[in-house]
């Protein structure tokens, strides 16, 4: 079974610094690479995906994640935060069956 | 821009009734989902849909839980009894078989379940 973790349960952080949220998953087949974030009070967006191509994906907001197949790792990150970017953010897999697993989320907390 | 949507918003029940948790769907998609997250626990996977039949469960999704679609727009998760440990925000996804992008799944704003 598929399972992913994301390494950091909550970030606080300055504006203007640079944001990395890890994850990795385990599945020894190919997947399907998602970070949605929830902003408080809304629901769950897709903030970029990567089904295959190049690693490196461009997501909306300014947001990048790269795929490291040999870590089995896809790792988001941000130059420069806002404080726009308050937020919980989730890592998620989709492997045969379309569904998604999903990492137990990374609350980030950015100080203006 | 299309959204899902669910009602209600929240949703507080004794223990042992029957809830019914409402979404609907973008229109054009056909793929139908479920999850769930349990407040300090992960998003898990429920239930998924399509052509009018359950494509995969979890294990979550015992003979408490059922899925349906009554009519063209409607997607509905029915708990038949409610338990304590069914409290949780339940969250409905759909996705578009038509572009072949069957994995981007666009969720809804959720259902916060209380079972009392």
């Amino acid at each position: 079974a598929q399972s992913v973790s994301q390494h950091n349960h909550h970030v606080i952080l300055s504006e203007a610094a640079s944001l990395e949220l890890g994850c990795n998953y385990s599945y020894g087949g190919t997947v399907n690479l998602f970070w949605y974030v929830q902003y408080p009070g809304q629901h769950l967006q897709l903030l970029l995906k990567y089904f295959s191509g190049d690693p490196l994906v461009k997501g909306i907001k300014g947001f990048e994640a790269e795929f490291i197949k040999s870590k089995f790792s896809f790792n988001l990150r941000k130059p420069s935060v806002q404080w726009s970017d308050t937020a919980e953010y989730f890592c998620a897999v989709s492997a045969a069956g379309n569904k998604l697993t999903f990492g137990g989320g990374t609350r980030v907390l950015v100080k203006p | 821009e299309p959204e899902v949507t669910q009602t209600p918003s929240h949703q507080v029940t004794q223990m042992g009734q029957e809830v019914i948790l409402r979404c609907v769907p973008i229109s054009n998609h056909l793929y139908f989902y479920w999850y769930r997250q349990i407040l300090g626990q992960k998003v898990e996977f429920l239930v998924s849909f399509y052509n009018n039949e359950i494509s995969e469960k979890s294990e979550i999704f015992d003979d408490q839980f059922s899925v349906e679609r009554p009519d063209g727009s409607n997607f509905t998760l029915k708990i038949r009894s409610t338990k304590l440990e069914d409290s949780a925000m339940y969250f409905c996804a759909s996705s578009d078989t038509t572009s072949g992008d069957t994995d981007t799944q666009y969720f809804g704003p959720g259902t916060r379940l209380t079972v009392l």
